[in-house]
């Protein structure tokens, strides 16, 4: 079956600065790789996703891309601010029934 | 922010209790799911629905039962069989159609112990 692998598992940046997570995707025939943050004692939630069809998107400060030769793929926020603090999930899946999640990454913006 | 309940919010019990963690959504998603949230071991799943009357396991099942006998409820039984059963479990709903295919809709999510 499919196993994704997330890093960094904890990541500490500057407001302001970048921050970049990074995904590996073990099974080829995965097409559907989208991102969840959790804040602190909240449900996780939808920011992003990419179909293996594209290999960018952006959606204002946040972006992901896709290598599908590599079988990796990346969140990348710019400009980070103090609410970006939170728990970040990659997952990934082939369709859309069964989502397979990375071990998370805890990212702490700094003022 | 609201469609999905679960209740309990917090839930205490001893070894060798079987207990059922509640879900409800009034999203009127057919595809339901059941993950488990350990620090460290991100989101497992451990079954999943797409239709009533219908589920199949996920990756971490072994100790867990689970019904859909309405399209609204799915409810998740930790058995007495579950080696390490305390976690923080989270249920999902999952919209039909295309323009958001892949987007769960989480629960507030249920914590147990196991004293």
């Amino acid at each position: 079956g499919e196993n994704v692998e997330q890093h960094p598992s904890t990541l500490s940046v500057q407001e302001g600065d970048s921050a970049v997570i990074k995904c590996t995707y073990s099974d080829s025939a995965s097409n559907y790789f989208p991102w969840y943050k959790q804040e602190l004692g909240k449900r996780p939630q939808l920011i992003i996703d990419i179909r293996s069809n594209v290999g960018e998107k952006k959606d204002q400060r946040i972006a992901v891309t896709l290598n599908k030769t590599a079988k990796h793929f990346s969140l990348h926020i710019t400009e980070t601010q103090p609410e970006d603090s939170a728990v970040y999930f990659c997952a990934a899946s082939m369709g859309f029934q069964k989502l397979v999640f990375g071990t998370g990454t805890r990212l702490l913006v700094s003022p | 922010d609201g469609g999905i309940t679960q209740s309990p919010k917090y839930l205490f019990r001893k070894e060798g209790q079987n207990v059922t963690l509640s879900c409800e959504q009034n999203l009127n998603h057919d595809a339901m799911y059941w993950y488990r949230q350990d620090p460290g071991q991100g989101l497992r799943l451990i079954y999943y629905s797409q239709i009533v009357n219908d589920f199949q396991k996920g990756d971490i099942a072994e100790g867990y039962s689970v019904s859909r006998e309405k399209k609204e409820s799915f409810p998740l039984t930790v058995t007495s069989a579950q080696k390490n059963p305390t976690a923080f479990y989270l249920c999902a709903s999952k919209p039909p159609g295309l323009m958001r295919a892949g987007e769960l809709f989480f629960g507030e999510g249920s914590r147990l112990t196991v004293l």
